[in-house]
């Protein structure tokens, strides 16, 4: 089983509908991250969690939110989608203290809006 | 605020030749640097990591990447290239906040194998 599962892996939908993508993990790590990715844009970090009770925002948080239900679960929520958050939507966790530690991703939510 | 350059979007190499993937940083302080590779419909995969001491780290798969402090690069090699290393590789910056890590990540480098 994946370390890092997201769901959906796929998903289609409407303009103005809200969406929510789930991410759980195994591995026991404190720190989860969401990021989207667009082609020619890399990676881009939209929220990033660092325990329960701690939520920042990313670089692109606009238009959307996040909860982290439990330490292992950190959902992304799209209140009312449009057309431009159209993107593969990747989840990461990282476990310890600093920057030495990766991440570890899981393999994606790819979501279009029409 | 950090960042990361990759000036190669797409590459193409012959398979048993060698590969060197380009990735510059900008950081104000001692980076912490790693490269990730991006397989068809997967997540991203760590490869190697530098964080401090020798400034050539091996990593996974064959592959190597040297740290330049005076050029601020971490570039990747591999000296045979297989097919199977077709895939997209996102070099990343590390930064300490409040007491865990961000990354800042490159556009990608899209690898292209002939066989």
């Amino acid at each position: 089983d994946a370390d890092v599962t997201q769901t959906p892996r796929n998903r289609i939908t409407k303009t103005g509908k809200r969406i929510m993508l789930e991410c759980s993990q195994t591995k026991g790590h404190d720190r989860m991250y969401w990021y989207r990715q667009d082609p020619g844009l890399g990676l881009r970090l939209i929220y990033y969690s660092f325990d329960v009770k701690d939520i920042n925002k990313g670089e692109i948080s606009d238009g959307y939110s996040v909860s982290r239900q439990a330490q292992a679960k950190f959902s992304l929520s799209l209140e009312s989608a449009i057309p431009n958050q159209t993107a593969l939507y990747f989840c990461a966790t990282s476990a310890g203290q600093g920057s030495r530690q990766p991440q570890h991703f899981g393999d994606g939510t790819r979501l279009s809006i029409l | 605020a950090q960042s990361v350059t990759q000036p190669d979007i797409h590459i193409t190499v012959s398979e048993g030749a060698s590969l060197e993937l380009r990735c510059n940083y900008s950081y104000g302080a001692t980076p912490y640097l790693f490269w990730y590779v991006q397989s068809p419909g997967q997540g991203l995969q760590l490869l190697l990591k530098y964080f401090s001491g020798d400034t050539l780290v091996q990593g996974i798969k064959g592959f190597e990447a040297e740290f330049k402090r005076s050029q601020s690069s971490f570039n990747l090699r591999k000296p045979s290239v297989h097919w199977s290393d077709a895939a997209e590789y996102f070099c990343a910056v590390g930064s300490f906040t409040g007491g865990g890590n961000k990354l800042t990540f490159g556009t990608g480098t899209q690898l292209k194998v002939e066989l």
